[in-house]
């Protein structure tokens, strides 16, 4: 069982070049979620997912978009990459909200932006 | 303006102390408190608390919650040198649909041998 899984680990890019990371799971759960860890913080919620089709805005959804075309995959785009989006990005997914709040995390991806 | 707050940021100890990590938090509609545990990598779940005054036990680890005074606290007996970790708390939002977790900034923990 892989559990979440991301890609790429590392990726540095230029100011307003564009990017997809990529977040799958394998364990079958609706609810999916991208978190961004700067330094010294806690985790942020960017987007989230309740089901395939069906995503919305967290705290910090400005310059990120989501699709979730099927279960597994929850994919976050970069359209025009900032500094300010230098971070580790985390993917998790949890079974559901109110029967388990355990989210599984992914291992992350560490983006720089210069 | 966070709505979790851990202390101490960082704590360095030798192996074999006990240390007791806090976390408050002041979420309008609490369901529940998580702890995890991060080492450079993704967080790795240890307990969820819901009720207050009930302690969770996890090997050397124990956690409680008091949901009176907006606190847990996380402890760790005999500490080891694997103990090392960020250690994040997450406060779960009720009001929520899908189970919205804020996360406090986490306490560096650092055990030396």
């Amino acid at each position: 069982n892989a559990g979440v899984t991301q890609t790429p680990k590392f990726r540095i890019l230029k100011i307003g070049q564009s990017m997809t990371l990529q977040c799958t799971q394998d364990m079958n759960h609706n609810y999916m979620y991208w978190y961004r860890q700067d330094p010294g913080m806690g985790l942020k919620l960017i987007y989230y997912s309740v089901g395939a089709g069906i995503t919305d805005k967290g705290e910090v959804p400005n310059g990120y978009n989501v699709s979730r075309s099927t279960t597994e995959d929850f994919p976050l785009r970069l359209e025009l990459a900032a500094p300010s989006q230098t971070s580790v990005y985390f993917c998790a997914s949890s079974s559901g909200p109110k029967i388990a709040y355990e989210q599984y995390f992914g291992p992350g991806t560490r983006l720089t932006v210069t | 303006e966070d709505k979790v707050v851990q202390s101490p940021l960082s704590l360095v100890v030798h192996e074999g102390d006990t240390v007791t990590l806090n976390c408050s938090y002041e979420v309008t509609n609490f369901r529940s408190l998580l702890w995890y545990k991060q080492e450079k990598k993704a967080p790795t779940f240890l307990f969820m608390l819901t009720s207050s005054g009930i302690e969770k036990k996890s090997g050397r680890l124990s956690s409680i919650l008091d949901k009176k005074e907006l606190f847990s606290i996380l402890n760790i007996t005999a500490t080891q040198t694997g103990d090392s970790a960020v250690y994040l708390c997450a406060a779960v939002d009720r009001g929520s649909t899908l189970g919205r977790l804020y996360f406090g900034r986490g306490t560096q923990l650092t055990v030396w041998p």
